[in-house]
């Protein structure tokens, strides 16, 4: 089973920061790699999917980068609906899995 | 508009049984591969089961096999997860999430989640 690593497990960061959040995998998944957002009480958003493609709505300050075990999400200037949860999650291998996930909360 | 609508979840006692529904509207159901994921609370998200477009593909979670039992009724565009021998570990939000295309792995759509909690 593929394990996908998130860090940091907390981000605090103010409203127009960058928020950079990372995932790595235990093995190669190629660019097979998406990103979730979730909020308190709400389902996961899908937000990036093969690495570095943004989903349908989603605002471009928002941009996934990486191939083989290493991944970046970026927000570019946060916004204040941007504090949640973001989880990344593998497709190359049986089981889909998720990472741990990363809060990013207001400092 | 694509909606998926959870339903089923409550209360079961370990051992017990409980059969999740999930209602698709919106887009061609029998075309889209569907799946079952959870997550505990204040826990983070695990995939429980995949199902093909047909219904002739399936997998599982290591975690729920040969106690869980996923399957669709594409007449009726709906999803089921039949769960028995439920364990207290099984006590989780049960979401219904549709694969982006054919074969893609990823979940453009979710419903809002069904709650399962199993005690006694």
């Amino acid at each position: 089973e593929i394990a996908l690593t998130q860090s940091p497990a907390t981000l605090s960061l103010s409203p127009g920061e960058r928020a950079t959040l990372s995932c790595r995998a235990s093995q190669s998944v190629s660019s097979s790699l998406a990103w979730y957002q979730q909020k308190p009480g709400q389902a996961p958003r899908l937000l990036i999917y093969d690495a570095s493609n943004r989903a349908t709505g989603i605002p471009a300050r928002f941009s996934g980068s990486g191939s083989g075990t290493d991944f970046t999400l970026i927000i570019s200037s946060l916004e204040p609906e941007d504090f949640a949860v973001y989880y990344c999650q593998q497709r190359y291998y049986w089981p889909r899995t998720f990472g741990q996930g990363t809060k990013v909360e207001i400092k | 508009e694509v909606h998926l609508v959870e339903s089923g979840g409550g209360l079961a006692q370990p051992g017990g049984s409980l059969r999740l529904s999930c209602a698709a509207s919106g887009f061609t159901f029998r075309s889209y591969e569907m799946n079952w994921v959870r997550q505990a609370p204040g826990k983070g998200l695990e995939w429980v089961s995949y199902i093909s477009d047909g219904g002739f593909t399936i997998y599982y979670a290591d975690s729920v096999k040969g106690r869980f039992t996923i399957s669709r009724d594409n007449a009726k565009n709906s999803l089921f997860l039949q769960m028995n021998s439920l364990r207290a570990e099984d006590t989780a939000v049960y979401y219904c999430a549709r694969d982006r295309y054919h074969g893609s792995g990823t979940f453009d759509y979710w419903g809002q989640g069904t709650l399962v909690t199993v005690s006694s």
